[in-house]
């Protein structure tokens, strides 16, 4: 039930692009994507509605493909400060349990 | 800004003690969530709350039980501590769900069972 992230581990250069992928079992209402740095709390970088609306932040955008129950995270030019865990959160619709996926560590190196 | 506060950063635990992980948010937030995190298990939900005093099980509840008897405290109890309940836990709060409102964290507790 929890969603799948890929890839699990990523390690990047300074200005190269990277892709995080979600993906569910069940129908997404919408899809939450947060960042963790170490030892920090997870902190919320933007949201993604039904309709394939994409968000961004900074140079983090996101896309959402309800159909195929799928989110993709798009970081262009990484930055050192990109480094960290990412999570993908929804809430299983009208049950108010909300749930994570599975993380993908980002390193970035200079 | 809104402030999620776990009562303590690091705790070390016999096996067979009970445990009571406090968790208080300042902004009025209906929903609270308990996560415990792992390597390469991402945030997995224990407990969460919509309302004082309602409670439901998330996807990993065996062992642990919770208490909101306020609205901004929300309490995780180990019942007796085993070692393979060591791990990080969150906690975190929310406004209403249904309208795509996002999760605050506390800053977690680390805790550790001998």
């Amino acid at each position: 039930q929890q969603p799948v992230q890929s890839p699990q581990a990523v390690i990047l250069r300074e200005g190269e692009d990277a892709v995080i992928n979600c993906s569910s079992s069940k129908a997404l209402y919408s899809v939450h994507w947060y960042r963790q740095k170490h030892g920090e709390a997870p902190v919320f970088l933007m949201i993604l509605l039904k309709g394939g609306e994409q968000k961004g932040h900074e140079k983090i955008s996101a896309s959402f493909n309800e159909k195929k129950q799928q989110s993709s995270l798009y970081l262009t030019a990484s930055q050192l400060s990109y480094s960290g865990t990412y999570f993908c959160g929804t809430e299983a619709s009208g049950t108010y349990k909300y749930i994570f996926g599975t993380g993908t560590r980002l390193k970035v190196l200079a | 800004d809104v402030k999620v506060t776990q009562s303590s950063r690091y705790l070390v635990k016999r096996t067979g003690e009970k445990v009571f992980l406090e968790c208080v948010q300042d902004m009025d937030h209906e929903n609270m969530f308990w996560y415990r995190q792992d390597p390469g298990l991402g945030l997995r939900l224990i407990y969460f709350s919509y309302d004082v005093k309602m409670k439901e099980k998330g996807d990993i509840p065996e062992g642990y039980s919770v208490s909101r008897e306020k609205k901004e405290r929300f309490s995780l109890i180990l019942e007796s501590a085993s070692t393979n309940q060591t791990s990080m836990y969150l906690c975190a709060s929310s406004w209403a769900l249904e309208k795509d409102e996002k999760l605050f964290f506390g800053s977690g507790t680390q805790l550790s069972v001998l």
